[in-house]
């Protein structure tokens, strides 16, 4: 059973920064590409990024409102992805889900980050 | 960057059958956006239900599928029940193999 644990999420201020970490199991980590998908209070669901394995090349993609903020990053000796958030703003007050693109078989139950001043 | 439509609510009755559906504002929705279908329930992550177009997942009731209907991805519920109520999310994919989520089809079943 594919499980995913997200942590790090938290309070901060705008302009400031923070990371989020998602611990995984339940399928080979290392072959899979692992996306973040965030969800602002009463929204939908926005995707915000994914790290392709290792044996793709390792490459990242960014929407748009994120690029250039935050980095996506995995440990594949640890099977954790990590999402640096850098810069924040009020609008990216949310909680962040960690996802396999393995069929999107598994989320983890979020992670809630709060931007306000 | 693309945008991605659902209607914004749809009500069926219990037994009864409705279609939701995903539209791409750049024109009609193949198997090459690779359609996904994700079930939501307040205060719940969401879960997967249709991958790549119309293949359920092993934990996704038979009442589900999904199809492309009229230029548009398409989720079918057949026999609704009172625990479909929930919010539901397509998104698809585009060139650089990214994702774009529609704004949710918010489903109740009276």
């Amino acid at each position: 059973e594919v499980l995913l644990v997200e942590s790090g999420g938290g309070s901060v201020e705008p302009g400031g920064s923070l990371r989020l970490s998602c611990g995984a199991s339940g399928f080979t980590f290392k072959d899979q590409w692992m996306s973040w998908v965030r969800q602002a209070p009463g929204k939908g669901l926005e995707w915000v990024g994914r790290v392709k394995s290792r044996s793709d090349g390792g490459t990242r993609e960014y929407a748009a409102p994120v690029e250039g903020r935050f980095v996506i990053s995995r440990d594949d000796s640890k099977n954790q992805i990590y999402l640096e958030m850098n810069r924040l703003k009020i609008e990216d007050t949310g909680v962040y889900y960690c996802t396999t693109e393995m069929r999107w078989s598994g989320w983890g139950q979020g992670a809630l980050v709060t931007v306000s001043s | 960057q693309a945008v991605v439509t659902q209607e914004p609510s749809l009500t069926v009755s219990p037994g009864g059958t409705v279609t939701l559906t995903c539209a791409s504002s750049t024109g009609t929705v193949t198997s090459g956006h690779y359609p996904y279908w994700f079930q939501q329930k307040p205060g719940q992550a969401p879960r997967t239900l249709i991958y790549d177009t119309d293949n359920r997942h092993s934990w996704t009731p038979a009442r589900f599928s999904g199809s492309l209907l009229g230029g548009k991805a398409a989720l079918t519920l057949s026999g609704a029940l009172p625990e479909d109520e929930a919010d539901y999310y397509c998104f698809l994919s585009y060139s650089g193999a990214r994702r774009v989520f529609g704004g949710g089809t918010k489903l109740t079943v009276l």
